[in-house]
């Protein structure tokens, strides 16, 4: 079964620092570029951060840059989210989503996120 | 940035009735959306990509048209698990952005 699972969120003080993991399985986790995506509570999405296969492009949201780094492991089918400086306004889920590139009979037709993991809440409040 | 409007932001409807969903981008993103489907606690689940195109086991009675900036989600005919919140998302440039979802509630 293809699956995405993230780990380590939780309760953090505003100003501290939270490292987000996701574990891939079911798949060939180094064949995919992936995101992290988040949902303030009763709000809508927010994508945050992209990491090509290699990890060698990188992209951000204004949100997360400067304080949250993306990275992963393919040796370890894994993804992580490094938060730092963490603010009230980041408590949302944070989902670990892979970016699937699809194709007709002509090419390239663009990306997708087409597998997404069950999220892990981050709660910032003192 | 690109930024995503969707209407309506709220619909309600009836089991049977065809339903549809606009995303309007505030430039030109050719085909390059997608639409997703959201139930209550649970993660997102891609419905369309490309603007068209069907993901793998999704129901035929949801299509997606347009191109450039107006692009539609439609519902042939409204099923009780149709029932949730939908976004579209344009996956032309960086920032990733997503519509502010349009939710679809039970008459």
């Amino acid at each position: 079964e293809v699956q995405l699972v993230e780990s380590g969120g939780g309760l953090v003080q505003p100003g501290g620092s939270l490292s987000l993991s996701c574990v891939a399985s079911g798949f060939t986790f180094s064949s995919y570029s992936m995101t992290w995506v988040r949902q303030a509570p009763g709000k809508g999405l927010e994508w945050l951060s992209y990491i090509s296969i290699s990890s060698a492009i990188i992209y951000y949201a204004d949100s997360a840059k400067g304080r949250f780094i993306v990275s992963r492991d393919n040796a370890k089918n894994s993804l992580y989210l490094q938060m730092n400086s963490l603010r009230v306004e980041d408590t949302a889920v944070y989902y670990c989503v892979r970016d699937e590139d699809f194709y007709d009979s002509s090419g390239s037709v663009g990306d997708a996120f087409d597998i997404w993991g069950q999220g892990t809440l981050v709660t910032v409040s003192s | 940035d690109i930024q995503l409007t969707q209407s309506p932001s709220f619909l309600s409807a009836s089991v049977g009735d065809r339903v549809t969903i606009t995303c309007r981008a505030s430039q030109g993103i050719k085909s390059y959306l997608a639409w997703y489907q959201q139930k209550p606690g649970k993660a997102p689940n891609l419905l369309i990509y490309a603007a068209s195109t069907l993901h793998s086991g999704v129901p035929s009675r949801f299509s997606g048209s347009g191109s450039g900036t107006e692009f539609t989600l439609t519902i042939s005919s409204l099923q009780p698990e149709d029932f949730a919140t939908y976004y579209c998302q344009q996956l032309n440039s960086y920032p990733r952005t997503f519509g502010p979802g349009t939710k679809v509630d039970i008459k």
